[in-house]
């Protein structure tokens, strides 16, 4: 009964190398977060989509861009990742940009980068 | 700028005894918070809300705006309580017309036998 879906689980790409990491819901929500977790760090928010409307969190580099095609789908483009990229990648959901309603996280994909 | 708070990394009870996980905030807002737990190889989850006002598993937190905190609490820790708690804020932060979560550091809670 997956509801938010993360592809791959682990990624390992090279220094420099793009990379992209995929999203995908069957909640039919309107909001899609993309959110970085570093080792024994909180989870900080990239960006996210209300439906087509991107809003980048200010010190997101600009290494990291989002697509989202569609309601179903998100992804996180990494141009040209670094070492510093190496990271726990979270993609959630909610119904609604409001506060209260909660958001529906997926599993993680695990980013190494060599 | 909104900010949160968890002061104990590593929290160790023995089952059957009271646990409390610490959470303070920093926001000038009206403040929404949120308790998500992750429990070993799974997903992170929305355990308990503040506007709820419910106890979720046996957990409950108040907020409590006079000392800015939002702690949770159990009377009693069972073994499959053992996992990372997040505390988490919701806000308009920066004069932005979008809130977002924030999170704290996280506290890993063992619970032994």
């Amino acid at each position: 009964d997956a509801m938010v879906i993360q592809n791959p689980r682990y990624q390992v790409t090279q220094f420099g190398k793009p990379v992209t990491l995929s999203c995908s819901q069957t909640l039919n929500h309107n909001v899609m977060y993309w959110y970085q977790q570093k080792s024994s760090q909180a989870p900080k928010l990239l960006f996210h989509y209300y439906d087509k409307d991107f809003n980048n969190e200010a010190d997101t580099p600009d290494n990291f861009q989002s697509r989202r095609p569609n309601t179903s789908f998100c992804f996180l483009d990494i141009r040209s990742p670094g070492l510093g990229d190496a990271a726990m990648y979270l993609c959630a959901t909610s119904r609604s940009g409001s506060g209260r309603v909660s958001q529906f996280f997926g599993p993680g994909t695990r980013l190494t980068v060599l | 700028a909104q900010r949160v708070t968890q002061p104990e990394k590593l929290l160790s009870v023995f089952k059957g005894a009271p646990v409390e996980l610490k959470c303070n905030y920093s926001y000038s807002g009206s403040p929404e918070l949120f308790w998500y737990v992750q429990y070993s190889r799974q997903r992170l989850q929305l355990l308990l809300r503040h506007i709820s006002r419910e106890s979720i598993k046996g957990f409950t937190a108040d907020l409590n705006k006079g000392e800015t905190s939002f702690h949770l609490k159990k009377p009693f820790a069972q073994e499959e309580d053992s996992a990372m708690y997040y505390c988490a804020l919701f806000g308009n932060a920066g004069g932005t017309s979008y809130g977002k979560l924030t999170f704290g550091q996280g506290t890993i809670l063992t619970v032994h036998p």
